[in-house]
């Protein structure tokens, strides 16, 4: 089991580009979570997505950011039109079903120059 | 907010001595989870405990919880240099789950 694979692991935008983060979650897990964590900061809860569905986006920016979880294929985190402030590691995790522990990916970290 | 408070920010202890980590939160909760993180890397999942218990093991790892208190503690028995690291609390309310800010731990060989 390969467990939770985010990729890129590394990611450089300019400003005002697209950036698109993906996670592909454990196998046999149908919950994925994506977090924010800022320098020097823990981590931010941004939105929590089942197959096809977005369950809780209350974390997600109102604009330039997006999330989905299609039926095939990984979970994607897409932010547009980049600004400096974007720049953070960005953590993917995944889980069987609410509140039976959480696995996560090693992270993307954007970097927004 | 939801959201945890980890409690020393930061702690530097000898090796071999214990380290104890405090998180409060503001609402109930399912269980509560301790994570580590490494700099540079993901999150490690050390351990779960469910509202319902009061106190879990794991190896040199024991964690408490208050529900009454709204407050868990993370304590590393005998700790070793490759316990440096960054202790996250995280409160799982069922739907969602609220990471603290962290406590930074550096075991001094």
């Amino acid at each position: 089991n390969a467990g939770v694979m985010q990729n890129p692991r590394h990611l450089v935008r300019r400003r005002g580009q697209e950036a698109r983060l993906r996670c592909s979650p454990m196998k046999g897990h149908s919950h994925v979570y994506w977090y924010r964590q800022l320098p020097e900061e823990g981590l931010k809860f941004m939105v929590y997505l089942q197959k096809e569905n977005i369950i809780d986006e209350s974390g997600m920016p109102k604009e330039r950011f997006s999330a989905e979880f299609p039926k095939e294929g990984p979970s994607i985190l897409r932010i547009q039109q980049v600004v400096r402030g974007d720049s953070a590691a960005y953590f993917c995790a995944s889980s069987p079903g609410a509140g039976n522990g959480y696995t996560f990916g090693s992270g993307t970290r954007l970097t927004v120059v | 907010s939801q959201q945890g408070e980890e409690d020393p920010q930061a702690l530097s202890i000898q090796e071999g001595e214990n380290a104890t980590m405090n998180c409060s939160y503001k609402t109930s909760i399912n269980n509560l989870q301790w994570y580590r993180q490494n700099s540079g890397r993901g999150l490690v999942h050390l351990i779960l405990i469910r509202s319902n218990e009061r106190e879990k093991h794991s190896g040199r790892l024991r964690v408490t919880l208050d529900t009454s208190k709204k407050s868990s503690s993370l304590l590393i028995t005998a700790s070793r240099a490759a316990d440096t690291a960054s202790y996250f609390c995280a409160t799982d309310t069922g739907n969602q789950f609220y990471f603290g800010t962290g406590t930074s731990l550096t075991v001094i060989p």
